[in-house]
């Protein structure tokens, strides 16, 4: 079964230091790829996503992330983390074929900004 | 504009009773889709509309499940007979299409069900 895996369901950094989320897929066939930010009691806030084209793409409040075709990767990175980072992300794909139209969702990482 | 908004936001219920969840897309968003997350489960999928028709039910976990969507626009998830394991957050997204560029799905706050 097609799935989405996020290494490490908590990650703590300290304010100004590199943030480094990871997220693989297993699919033959590269997927459109998603990362989602979770607020605590709000919904989910699209922050950035790759399709086709440009491996690198940026999202809002200075993160991005690079689709790495070989490594079937799309880890997110921010050169440094801002206390108001703290909340949780998911990394989530559309896979093509008959349920393209659907997202399925890694477990999450919850991310811990220390001052 | 104004984004995806779900009601109520917060649902106490007791066991074996119904419930009914709300859900208005964006304006002009043609599909919308259901997911629950849940502590045990994370995010799943639960039905998607493309209009008022649902192609894709199968994310239903049981029969006591079913949604519609009138006027392509408002759905109404409904939970008969819930149960305690039907505790969650319920996500309500809505996309303006469901391929080529557009059809990245943008999220309401969520309702959260608790059964007692």
């Amino acid at each position: 079964a097609q799935s989405v895996t996020q290494l490490g369901s908590h990650v703590s950094v300290s304010e100004g230091a590199l943030v480094l989320l990871r997220c693989n897929y297993s699919s033959s066939v590269p997927p459109y790829l998603f990362w989602y930010v979770q607020y605590p009691n709000q919904g989910l806030q699209l922050l950035l996503k790759y399709t086709t084209g440009a491996t690198l793409v940026k999202g809002i409040n200075g993160f991005e992330a690079e689709f790495k075709k070989s490594e079937t990767s799309f880890h997110l990175t921010k050169p440094s983390a801002h206390m108001s980072d703290a909340a949780e992300y998911f990394c989530a794909v559309r896979y093509s074929g008959g349920s393209n139209y659907k997202l399925t969702f890694g477990k999450g990482t919850l991310l811990t900004v220390n001052p | 504009g104004a984004g995806v908004s779900q009601s109520p936001s917060n649902k106490v219920t007791e066991k074996g009773k119904d419930v009914e969840l709300r859900c208005d897309p964006i304006s002009g968003h043609t599909a919308l889709y259901w997911y629950r997350q849940s502590l045990g489960q994370g995010l799943e999928f639960l039905i998607y509309f493309q209009g008022n028709s649902a192609p894709d039910k199968s994310g239903l976990p049981s029969d006591r499940f079913s949604a519609e969507r009138t006027g392509g626009s408002v759905s109404t998830l409904t939970i008969q007979r819930t149960q305690q394991e039907d505790s969650a957050v319920y996500l309500c997204a809505s996309s303006f299409r469901t391929s080529g560029t557009r059809y990245e799905q943008y999220f309401g706050p969520g309702t959260r069900l608790t059964v007692t």
